[in-house]
């Protein structure tokens, strides 16, 4: 099974700051991975796809870098609405996700 | 309007068993894969069970093999997850979700909360 291992787990940062979340598979994926960011009580929503595709509708502060088993999921400037727990998920073989990675708002 | 819409979640006595239904408007099932995704409570994601769009190709994850099944009746369009011999292990919300082409998970539905307990 491949494992994916999210850092930090809980991130805070203050309005317009530049935020990243590293992810990291236990063996190379390619490019096979998607980010999803969940607001509270919500479900998962789709952010980035293979690795650095911006889901349409998605605000292009977010981005998306990384190939084989380090990724990067960068906020270029962090804004209220992105509150949330952040999810990296691999699919080169079956599915799994990341621990997840809490974005707080100072 | 493209959604899907869960039901059948409730409260079920460890050993017992659960229906889901994942209903599917604006899209039919038999063009799209789909997965069933769940959550415990305070915890991530967790990949459950996937089919394929013909219903060939089903897989599971390890910590549901044999106890869970998943089918759709296009007739009504409808995806469904069978959950036997519960423990409080499953205890989760439980998502149903589209593949886009790209092969990742576009379209989520609300959750149904499985909750076992005596």
């Amino acid at each position: 099974d491949i494992q994916m291992t999210q850092s930090p787990s809980t991130l805070s940062a203050s309005v317009g700051d530049r935020v990243s979340i590293t992810c990291r598979a236990s063996q190379s994926i390619s490019r096979w991975l998607a980010w999803y960011q969940q607001k509270p009580g919500k479900a998962p929503k789709l952010l980035i796809y293979q690795a650095s595709n911006l889901q349409s509708g998605v605000p292009s502060r977010f981005s998306g870098s990384g190939s084989g088993t380090e990724f990067t999921l960068t906020i270029s400037s962090l804004q209220p609405d992105d509150l949330g727990t952040y999810y990296c998920q691999q699919y080169s073989n079956y599915w799994t996700f990341g621990q997840g990675t809490k974005v707080e708002i100072k | 309007q493209v959604e899907l819409v869960e039901s059948g979640g409730g409260l079920v006595k460890p050993g017992g068993s659960l229906r889901l239904s994942c209903a599917a408007s604006g899209f039919s099932f038999s063009d799209y894969y789909m997965s069933w995704i769940r959550q415990a409570p305070g915890k991530g994601l967790e990949w459950v069970s996937y089919m394929s769009s013909s219903g060939t190709n089903i897989y599971y994850a390890d910590s549901v093999k044999g106890r869970f099944a998943i089918s759709w009746d296009k007739a009504q369009n409808s995806v469904f997850l069978q959950m036997s011999s519960l423990g409080a292990e499953d205890t989760a919300v439980y998502y149903c979700a589209r593949y886009s082409t790209s092969s990742v998970l576009d379209l989520w539905g609300q959750g149904t909360l499985v909750t076992v307990s005596s």
